[in-house]
C-alpha cells in the first residue's frame, strides 16, 4: 500500500526556517516524481514545489521561489522542504503528492507563522 | 505561469441532479490536466487524471473532458456524498498550478 507520511510542522515566528519531511513507502521512491502543495486556513490548495525522480528537475512556486528548497534522498525513501525567512502567509497545511498527476497524497503537515 | 479559472466558484445542487464544472487554461495545455474532491479535513483525492482518463476506485458517475484550453469535470447522478470542493491542476509545464476551487453544497 501506498504511504506518504508528513512531519516536521509547528509553530514557528516570522523569519525562521523549519524543514518538512515526507516518508514514502509501498512503491520504488526512486522511481517517481514528487511535489509539495500547501493550502492556507479556509483557502484553496497552491503547488508550491516539484522534484523529479533524479533530482535533475527542480522548480518552484513564485511566492516562495528562494525561500524553500526541495531535495529528496532515493537511499531514505524521502522527500524534504527546507523552509528559510518564513512570512505569516505561509501559514498552511503541507502536503507530499506522487506523480505529475499526484495520485497519492499525505495527509499533510501544519506549518503556523507567528509570533 | 499557465492560470487555471474555474467556474463556478460555488454551486447548490440536488441530488440526482448532473453537474458540470469547468476549467479553462490561460494557454494550451494539451491534455495535462487533472481534477480532484477534497472534502473538509481530508487530503485532496484524484478524480480524472489527463483530462478524462478514469482512476480505479472513482465513482464512475465523474467524468472529465475537454483538452487545450476548456475541461469540463461531469458528475452525473449527484449523491449526497459529492458535497466537496473541487479543483483542477495542470502538470503541462513548470510551474504548476491549481484552480481556485469549485464548492459543491448538496441541498
Amino acid at each position: 500500500e501506498v504511504q506518504l507520511v508528513e512531519s516536521g510542522g509547528g509553530l514557528v515566528q516570522p523569519g525562521g526556517s523549519l524543514r518538512l519531511s515526507c516518508a514514502a513507502s509501498g512503491f520504488t521512491f526512486s522511481s517517481y516524481s514528487m511535489n509539495w502543495v500547501r493550502q492556507a486556513p479556509g483557502k484553496g490548495l497552491e503547488w508550491v514545489s516539484y522534484i523529479n525522480s533524479r533530482s535533475s528537475i527542480i522548480d518552484y512556486a513564485d511566492s516562495v521561489k528562494g525561500r524553500f528548497t526541495i531535495s529528496r534522498d532515493n537511499a531514505k525513501n524521502s522527500l524534504y522542504l527546507q523552509m528559510n525567512s518564513l512570512r505569516a502567509e505561509d501559514t498552511a497545511v503541507y502536503y507530499c503528492a506522487r506523480d505529475q498527476e499526484l495520485l497519492w497524497w499525505g495527509q499533510g503537515t501544519l506549518v503556523t507563522v507567528s509570533s | 505561469e499557465i492560470v487555471l479559472t474555474q467556474s463556478p466558484d460555488f454551486q447548490s445542487v440536488t441530488p440526482k441532479e448532473k453537474v458540470t464544472i469547468t476549467c479553462r487554461a490561460s494557454q494550451s495545455i494539451g491534455s495535462s490536466l487533472h481534477w480532484y474532491q477534497q472534502k473538509p479535513d481530508q487530503s485532496p483525492k484524484l478524480l480524472i487524471k489527463y483530462a478524462s482518463q478514469s482512476i480505479s476506485g472513482v465513482p464512475s458517475r465523474f467524468s472529465g473532458s475537454g483538452s487545450g484550453t476548456d475541461f469540463t469535470l461531469t458528475i452525473n447522478s449527484l449523491e449526497a456524498e459529492d458535497a466537496a470542493t473541487y479543483y483542477c491542476h495542470h502538470s503541462s509545464s513548470l510551474p504548476h498550478t491549481f484552480g481556485q476551487g469549485t464548492k459543491l453544497e448538496i441541498k
